[in-house]
């Protein structure tokens, strides 16, 4: 069965600061991967995704998620970080063959950003 | 609309009544998902549809759950006699299902939080 962990409960980074958050996974074949942001009260925003090629993919708002298969990792990554940034973070695997099914969530790790 | 919406937003019942929840896709979306989110968890898959069709229930927690779609846009997640360890926010996805590289992106809803007393 697909899993996905994300080892950091919580971190905090100071504004302008670089941040790293790792994703591991565990699937048998090329898994699609995920990552997604919510903010308190809302739904899950998008950041980007991974299907093929490029291990390196850019997503929206200043991030980027390197795909390294050796590892089983997905690590979202931002160079500098705001205030917005501000959030929960989820890392999400989906099959890779097929049409529409299931998501699996990692359990999350929530960015609080200081002055 | 422009995207997922889901009513209520909150929504608190006494232990043992029956809830609904609704969720309003993407308009032109064919498949539906349903998730569930307890406090400091990430989402966890309950059913998913392909227009009207559920084709697969498999996380659906007890035989209190039920989901419908019957026209293959708007879908009901109803709750019956609730327990409180059913309290939890219910999100719903919805994604095109067109094929090639927008497959499999699915959009959520704002979640409807619910609180069992």
């Amino acid at each position: 069965a697909q899993s996905v962990t994300q080892p950091d409960i919580h971190i905090t980074v100071s504004e302008g600061a670089s941040l790293e958050l790792r994703c591991n996974y565990s699937y048998g074949a090329t898994p699609y991967l995920f990552w997604y942001v919510q903010s308190p009260g809302q739904g899950l925003q998008l950041l980007l995704k991974y299907f093929s090629g490029d291990t390196l993919v850019q997503g929206i708002k200043g991030f980027e998620a390197e795909f390294k298969r050796s590892q089983s990792s997905f690590n979202l990554r931002k160079p500098s970080v705001h205030w917005s940034d501000a959030a929960e973070y989820f890392c999400a695997v989906g099959p890779s063959n097929f049409g529409n099914e299931k998501l699996t969530f990692g359990t999350g790790t929530r960015l609080t950003i200081i002055p | 609309g422009a995207g997922v919406s889901q009513s209520p937003r909150y929504k608190v019942a006494k232990r043992g009544q029956d809830v609904a929840l609704r969720c309003d896709p993407i308009s032109g979306h064919v498949s539906l998902f349903w998730y569930q989110q307890a406090l400091g968890q990430g989402p966890e898959f309950l059913t998913y549809f392909q227009n009207e069709a559920q084709l697969d229930k498999s996380g659906l927690p007890s035989d209190r759950f039920f989901a419908e779609r019957p026209e293959g846009s708007v879908s009901t997640l109803k709750i019956q006699r609730t327990q409180q360890e059913d309290s939890a926010v219910y999100l719903c996805a919805s994604s095109l299902d067109s094929g090639g590289f927008a497959k499999n992106i699915q959009y959520f809803g704002a979640g409807t939080r619910l609180s069992v007393l």
